[in-house]
């Protein structure tokens, strides 16, 4: 079945600084979507992407799919420390569409 | 405001006790699922359901059981089979396609003592 791989796994980066994180895929995707997860709460979707190549931002947040539709991208402008959380990106399941799998997450924390 | 509810947020039951996590949706969305996630790992997939009265196992399902009998209700109930059922476990729904992205609760934590 697909698998998806984050990296880096984890960052600590300083308050202002821009992130760079991305998702591979062991299989080609027709979307890609990035969640943010806080502590305790459930994930909360930023991006949705459904076509090779395009990029979107969502404010500071900005993803691209990549050309290949193996990859995708996540970047975030000028870090605030309410950015600190799990960056999880997904793509098509397993089960004809209808879900979703889910990389392991880039855990991110932002030093004043 | 739409949106999906779980309850309760944090829920404390005896190893060998069944335990029902409740999940409803007013978004009017088709599709709903139930993923659990352990510390430092991403989500995995237990069951889902496309339509009311019907629901398919996803990748973990054994130890589990839902019922799909109303569109705004998915309760997953996790047995005293399942033999590691301490987690935090999310409820998730959809529209059917196109368009399938998913949008969470707010997860409910089990710990089993």
């Amino acid at each position: 079945g697909q698998q998806l791989n984050q990296s880096p796994q984890s960052m600590f980066i300083q308050e202002g600084e821009d992130v760079s994180m991305n998702c591979t895929s062991s299989s080609i995707f027709n979307t890609w979507l990035w969640y943010k997860q806080d502590p305790g709460e459930g994930p909360v979707l930023l991006i949705a992407l459904y076509k090779a190549g395009e990029l979107t931002s969502n404010g500071r947040l900005t993803a691209q799919f990549g050309i290949t539709r193996k990859d995708s991208f996540l970047n975030i402008s000028a870090s605030i420390p309410s950015d600190v959380g799990i960056y999880f990106c997904a793509g098509p399941g397993n089960y004809y569409g209808q879900n979703f799998v889910f990389g392991p997450g880039t855990r991110l924390s932002v030093l004043p | 405001d739409g949106g999906i509810t779980q309850s309760p947020k944090y829920l404390f039951r005896k190893e060998g006790q069944n335990v029902t996590l409740s999940c409803e949706q007013n978004l009017n969305h088709d599709a709903m699922y139930w993923y659990r996630q352990d510390p430092g790992q991403g989500l995995r997939l237990i069951y889902y359901s496309q339509i009311v009265n019907d629901f398919q196992k996803g990748d973990i399902a054994e130890g589990y059981s839902v019922s799909r009998e109303k569109k705004e209700s998915f309760p997953l109930t996790v047995t005293s089979a399942q033999k590691n059922p301490t987690a935090f476990y999310l409820c998730a729904s959809s529209i059917t396609p196109p368009g399938n992205e998913q949008f969470f609760g707010p997860g409910t934590r089990l710990t089993v003592l």
